[in-house]
C-alpha cells in the first residue's frame, strides 16, 4: 500500500522568506501527487497537482512543487512566504491508472508564519 | 458552480447515539469519498462510492459504520452507537468519473460527549 510522508510537523518561518516542505511518497507503481493547504477550522484546497509531464509544477498563491522519482519526493516550495500562508499542509498520493481513486495523506505540517 | 456541500457542519452527539453526516458533490461529479481526520493526523480514507455502488470500503470500521450514495440525494455516512472515539472531523470529496482530481467538502466535525 502506498504511503505518504511529511517528516516535518510543524515549521516556523519569517514573512518574506522562502517555504520548503518536505513530502516523501513510497509505492512502486507511478503515483499521482498533490498538495493541500487547509485553514483552521477548513477543509482543504488543492494547491497544485502532479501527473505526468513536466516535474516541476505550478499551483496557486505563488507555490510549486518538484516531483524527483529517484527520491520518491514532492517537495512543496515558495519564495516568499504572506502571514496568510499560515495553515496546515498536506501531501496526498494516489495511484495513476488504477480504478481506485482513494488518495493516501501524509499526517500534515503545520506552517506558522511570524511578522 | 457550488462546491462541495456537507451538513452539518458541526454535529454533538451523545455515546450510544446515531450521527448521520450528509455530503452532497459537485455537480457533474459522480464519485464520492468520505475521509476521516482525527487530531493531529493526516485525513484517513475510509470509503469510495459511486451512484448506487460502494467500490471501495476498506477504510471503513466493520461495525457501526455503513455509506451510501444513493441514485437521488447526498451521500450519506451513517454512525450507529456513536463512542468517544468516533470524535474526528470527516470530510467529503468528490471528483468526475475517471478523473484523479478530488474537491474536498468544508468537513462535518463530530463531538461525541
Amino acid at each position: 500500500a502506498q504511503s505518504v510522508t511529511q517528516p516535518d510537523i510543524h515549521i516556523t518561518v519569517s514573512e518574506g522568506a522562502s517555504l520548503e516542505l518536505r513530502c516523501n511518497y513510497s509505492y512502486g507503481a507511478t503515483p499521482y501527487l498533490f498538495w493541500y493547504v487547509q485553514s483552521p477550522g477548513q477543509g482543504l484546497q488543492l494547491l497544485l497537482k502532479y501527473f505526468s509531464g513536466d516535474t516541476l509544477v505550478q499551483g496557486i498563491k505563488g507555490f510549486e512543487a518538484e516531483f524527483k522519482r529517484s527520491q520518491s519526493s514532492f517537495n512543496l516550495r515558495k519564495p516568499s512566504v504572506h502571514w496568510s500562508d499560515a495553515a496546515e499542509y498536506f501531501c496526498a498520493v494516489g495511484v495513476l491508472g488504477s480504478n481506485d481513486y482513494k488518495l493516501s495523506f501524509g499526517a500534515g505540517t503545520t506552517v506558522t508564519v511570524r511578522a | 458552480n457550488a462546491g462541495v456541500m456537507q451538513n452539518p457542519r458541526h454535529l454533538v452527539r451523545r455515546r450510544g447515539q446515531e450521527a448521520r453526516l450528509r455530503c452532497s458533490p459537485m455537480k457533474g461529479h459522480s464519485h464520492v469519498y468520505w475521509y476521516r481526520q482525527l487530531p493531529e493526523e493526516g485525513l484517513k480514507f475510509m470509503v469510495y462510492l459511486q451512484k448506487e455502488n460502494i467500490i471501495d470500503e476498506s477504510g471503513m470500521p466493520k461495525e457501526r459504520f455503513s455509506a451510501e450514495f444513493p441514485k437521488e440525494g447526498p451521500s450519506i455516512l451513517r454512525i450507529q452507537q456513536v463512542v468517544r472515539g468516533d470524535s474526528a472531523a470527516y470530510f467529503c470529496a468528490s471528483s468526475p468519473m475517471d478523473f484523479y482530481e478530488q474537491y474536498f467538502g468544508p468537513g462535518t466535525r463530530l463531538t461525541v460527549t
